[in-house]
Protein backbone atom coordinates (compact mmCIF):
# COMPACT_ATOMS: atom_id res chain seq x y z
CA UNK A 1 0.00 0.00 0.00
CA UNK A 2 2.07 3.00 -1.14
CA UNK A 3 -0.68 5.61 -0.64
CA UNK A 4 0.58 9.06 -0.63
CA UNK A 5 4.63 8.98 -1.71
CA UNK A 6 6.94 12.35 -1.20
CA UNK A 7 10.22 12.73 -1.98
CA UNK A 8 12.77 13.79 -0.43
CA UNK A 9 12.26 12.91 3.09
CA UNK A 10 15.01 15.85 3.99
CA UNK A 11 16.63 18.71 2.47
CA UNK A 12 19.08 21.28 3.83
CA UNK A 13 19.05 24.41 0.85
CA UNK A 14 20.79 27.57 0.89
CA UNK A 15 19.34 30.60 1.02
CA UNK A 16 18.11 31.81 -2.97
CA UNK A 17 18.26 28.06 -4.35
CA UNK A 18 15.23 26.65 -5.76
CA UNK A 19 14.23 23.17 -5.47
CA UNK A 20 11.39 21.00 -6.43
CA UNK A 21 9.66 18.52 -3.88
CA UNK A 22 7.85 15.33 -5.52
CA UNK A 23 4.61 13.69 -4.59
CA UNK A 24 2.56 11.08 -5.89
CA UNK A 25 -0.31 9.14 -5.45
CA UNK A 26 -1.93 5.90 -6.27
CA UNK A 27 -5.49 5.86 -5.35
CA UNK A 28 -6.49 7.73 -8.17
CA UNK A 29 -7.54 10.46 -5.54
CA UNK A 30 -9.07 13.78 -8.04
CA UNK A 31 -7.72 15.96 -4.70
CA UNK A 32 -4.41 16.62 -3.91
CA UNK A 33 -2.87 19.36 -1.34
CA UNK A 34 0.69 20.65 -0.35
CA UNK A 35 0.88 21.74 4.00
CA UNK A 36 2.96 23.24 5.94
CA UNK A 37 3.66 22.68 9.70
CA UNK A 38 5.67 25.16 11.66
CA UNK A 39 6.86 23.92 14.69
CA UNK A 40 3.64 24.34 17.54
CA UNK A 41 1.53 25.03 14.57
CA UNK A 42 -1.40 23.05 12.58
CA UNK A 43 -1.13 22.58 9.10
CA UNK A 44 -1.43 25.67 6.94
CA UNK A 45 -2.75 25.14 3.07
CA UNK A 46 -0.32 26.12 0.35
CA UNK A 47 -1.82 24.75 -2.90
CA UNK A 48 -4.60 22.53 -3.87
CA UNK A 49 -5.72 20.63 -7.02
CA UNK A 50 -9.09 19.23 -8.21
CA UNK A 51 -7.62 17.61 -10.78
CA UNK A 52 -5.29 17.11 -13.54
CA UNK A 53 -4.43 20.72 -15.46
CA UNK A 54 -6.16 22.64 -12.21
CA UNK A 55 -4.88 24.19 -9.02
CA UNK A 56 -5.72 26.75 -6.64
CA UNK A 57 -4.05 28.87 -4.16
CA UNK A 58 -4.22 28.13 -0.37
CA UNK A 59 -3.83 30.14 3.01
CA UNK A 60 0.26 30.19 2.40
CA UNK A 61 1.28 30.42 -1.38
CA UNK A 62 3.92 33.21 -1.67
CA UNK A 63 7.28 31.70 -2.52
CA UNK A 64 5.84 28.56 -3.66
CA UNK A 65 4.48 26.94 -7.00
CA UNK A 66 2.84 23.81 -8.36
CA UNK A 67 1.71 22.06 -11.28
CA UNK A 68 -0.74 19.14 -11.95
CA UNK A 69 -0.24 16.93 -15.24
CA UNK A 70 -1.31 13.55 -14.74
CA UNK A 71 -3.82 12.84 -11.45
CA UNK A 72 -1.12 11.05 -9.66
CA UNK A 73 1.77 13.81 -9.56
CA UNK A 74 1.59 17.09 -7.77
CA UNK A 75 5.18 18.85 -7.17
CA UNK A 76 5.65 21.68 -5.11
CA UNK A 77 8.18 24.25 -6.02
CA UNK A 78 10.13 26.40 -4.03
CA UNK A 79 11.84 29.33 -5.91
CA UNK A 80 14.49 31.74 -4.24
CA UNK A 81 14.48 29.67 -0.69
CA UNK A 82 13.96 32.04 2.10
CA UNK A 83 14.31 30.75 5.84
CA UNK A 84 10.79 31.73 6.33
CA UNK A 85 10.33 28.35 4.25
CA UNK A 86 11.86 26.27 7.01
CA UNK A 87 9.13 23.42 8.02
CA UNK A 88 8.02 20.28 7.11
CA UNK A 89 5.59 19.72 4.13
CA UNK A 90 2.82 17.39 3.91
CA UNK A 91 1.32 16.54 0.51
CA UNK A 92 -1.94 14.63 0.82
CA UNK A 93 -4.78 13.40 -1.34
CA UNK A 94 -8.50 12.67 -0.81
CA UNK A 95 -11.00 11.18 -3.11
CA UNK A 96 -14.00 13.90 -4.10
CA UNK A 97 -15.44 16.92 -4.10
CA UNK A 98 -16.90 17.18 -0.75
CA UNK A 99 -15.73 18.32 2.85
CA UNK A 100 -16.93 14.34 4.12
CA UNK A 101 -14.15 12.97 2.88
CA UNK A 102 -10.80 11.69 4.41
CA UNK A 103 -7.63 13.24 3.40
CA UNK A 104 -4.55 10.59 3.29
CA UNK A 105 -1.25 11.95 3.68
CA UNK A 106 2.07 11.54 3.17
CA UNK A 107 5.19 11.01 5.62
CA UNK A 108 6.32 14.77 5.27
CA UNK A 109 9.39 16.35 3.68
CA UNK A 110 11.55 18.18 6.47
CA UNK A 111 13.31 21.59 4.89
CA UNK A 112 15.93 23.61 6.00
CA UNK A 113 16.55 26.70 4.40
CA UNK A 114 19.90 28.43 5.69
CA UNK B 1 -15.28 31.24 7.40
CA UNK B 2 -14.40 28.34 9.04
CA UNK B 3 -12.46 27.62 12.26
CA UNK B 4 -10.76 25.36 14.95
CA UNK B 5 -9.44 25.81 17.98
CA UNK B 6 -7.63 22.89 20.36
CA UNK B 7 -8.18 23.97 23.50
CA UNK B 8 -4.88 22.21 25.20
CA UNK B 9 -2.09 22.69 23.52
CA UNK B 10 -0.51 20.18 25.80
CA UNK B 11 -1.93 17.14 27.74
CA UNK B 12 0.32 15.18 30.01
CA UNK B 13 -1.56 11.85 31.34
CA UNK B 14 -0.76 8.77 33.07
CA UNK B 15 -0.63 5.29 31.53
CA UNK B 16 -3.98 3.43 31.67
CA UNK B 17 -6.04 7.01 32.49
CA UNK B 18 -8.45 8.52 30.87
CA UNK B 19 -7.87 11.68 28.85
CA UNK B 20 -10.46 14.26 27.10
CA UNK B 21 -8.63 16.80 24.51
CA UNK B 22 -10.65 19.36 23.46
CA UNK B 23 -12.11 20.85 20.61
CA UNK B 24 -14.12 23.73 19.36
CA UNK B 25 -15.66 24.91 15.69
CA UNK B 26 -16.61 27.45 14.46
CA UNK B 27 -18.40 27.28 10.68
CA UNK B 28 -21.44 29.11 8.99
CA UNK B 29 -22.96 26.10 7.38
CA UNK B 30 -23.01 22.30 8.33
CA UNK B 31 -20.08 20.53 9.27
CA UNK B 32 -17.67 17.37 8.84
CA UNK B 33 -15.35 17.18 12.02
CA UNK B 34 -12.43 14.69 12.12
CA UNK B 35 -9.68 13.89 14.21
CA UNK B 36 -6.21 13.20 13.14
CA UNK B 37 -3.33 11.52 14.69
CA UNK B 38 0.25 12.27 13.67
CA UNK B 39 2.95 9.69 15.57
CA UNK B 40 6.74 11.16 15.32
CA UNK B 41 8.06 12.20 11.99
CA UNK B 42 5.24 10.29 10.20
CA UNK B 43 2.51 11.98 8.51
CA UNK B 44 -1.32 12.91 9.65
CA UNK B 45 -3.34 9.53 9.95
CA UNK B 46 -7.58 9.40 10.13
CA UNK B 47 -8.82 8.24 13.69
CA UNK B 48 -12.26 9.45 13.64
CA UNK B 49 -14.66 11.22 11.86
CA UNK B 50 -18.37 12.67 12.17
CA UNK B 51 -20.56 13.03 8.51
CA UNK B 52 -24.06 12.88 9.85
CA UNK B 53 -26.42 10.49 12.26
CA UNK B 54 -24.95 9.44 15.63
CA UNK B 55 -23.40 11.94 17.58
CA UNK B 56 -20.64 9.72 19.50
CA UNK B 57 -18.36 8.06 17.11
CA UNK B 58 -15.96 5.45 17.66
CA UNK B 59 -12.12 5.15 15.67
CA UNK B 60 -9.35 3.29 15.74
CA UNK B 61 -7.66 2.83 19.06
CA UNK B 62 -10.73 2.78 21.82
CA UNK B 63 -11.07 6.44 20.43
CA UNK B 64 -13.90 8.27 20.67
CA UNK B 65 -15.75 11.49 19.74
CA UNK B 66 -19.11 13.20 20.72
CA UNK B 67 -20.39 15.82 18.18
CA UNK B 68 -22.02 18.50 20.46
CA UNK B 69 -23.79 21.03 17.75
CA UNK B 70 -25.44 23.66 20.79
CA UNK B 71 -21.56 23.74 22.23
CA UNK B 72 -19.81 23.53 18.67
CA UNK B 73 -17.64 21.29 20.32
CA UNK B 74 -15.83 17.87 19.12
CA UNK B 75 -14.02 16.56 21.62
CA UNK B 76 -11.73 13.25 21.77
CA UNK B 77 -11.58 10.64 24.65
CA UNK B 78 -10.51 7.70 25.31
CA UNK B 79 -11.12 5.82 28.58
CA UNK B 80 -7.80 4.39 29.37
CA UNK B 81 -4.46 5.58 27.32
CA UNK B 82 -1.52 3.66 26.67
CA UNK B 83 2.38 4.33 25.92
CA UNK B 84 1.93 4.45 22.25
CA UNK B 85 -1.18 6.93 22.35
CA UNK B 86 1.62 9.43 22.77
CA UNK B 87 1.34 11.42 19.54
CA UNK B 88 0.16 14.82 18.32
CA UNK B 89 -4.09 15.09 18.07
CA UNK B 90 -5.27 17.53 15.23
CA UNK B 91 -9.13 18.15 15.37
CA UNK B 92 -10.09 19.35 11.33
CA UNK B 93 -13.34 20.76 10.28
CA UNK B 94 -14.75 21.14 6.62
CA UNK B 95 -17.96 21.80 5.04
CA UNK B 96 -19.95 20.74 1.74
CA UNK B 97 -20.20 24.41 1.14
CA UNK B 98 -17.60 26.83 -1.09
CA UNK B 99 -14.89 25.20 1.01
CA UNK B 100 -15.70 21.89 -0.52
CA UNK B 101 -12.69 19.50 -0.66
CA UNK B 102 -10.48 22.02 1.82
CA UNK B 103 -10.07 21.04 5.64
CA UNK B 104 -9.44 23.69 8.43
CA UNK B 105 -6.73 22.08 10.54
CA UNK B 106 -6.44 23.04 14.75
CA UNK B 107 -3.06 23.40 16.34
CA UNK B 108 -2.82 20.13 17.46
CA UNK B 109 -2.76 18.80 20.88
CA UNK B 110 0.26 16.66 21.79
CA UNK B 111 -0.76 14.20 24.26
CA UNK B 112 2.04 12.55 26.42
CA UNK B 113 1.31 9.38 28.62
CA UNK B 114 3.62 8.27 31.44
CA UNK B 115 4.91 5.33 32.82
Amino acid sequence: NAGVTQTPKFRILKIGQSMTLQCAQDMNHNYMYWYRQDPGMGLKLIYYSVGAGITDKGEVPNGYNVSRSTTEDFPLRLELAAPSQTSVYFCASSQDRGGRNTIYFGEGSWLTVV
Amino acid sequence: AQSVTQLDSQVPVFEEAPVELRCNYSSSVSVYLFWYVQYPNQGLQLLLKYLSGSTLVKGINGFEAEFNKSQTSFHLRKPSVHISDTAEYFCAVSDGGTNAGKSTFGDGTTLTVKP
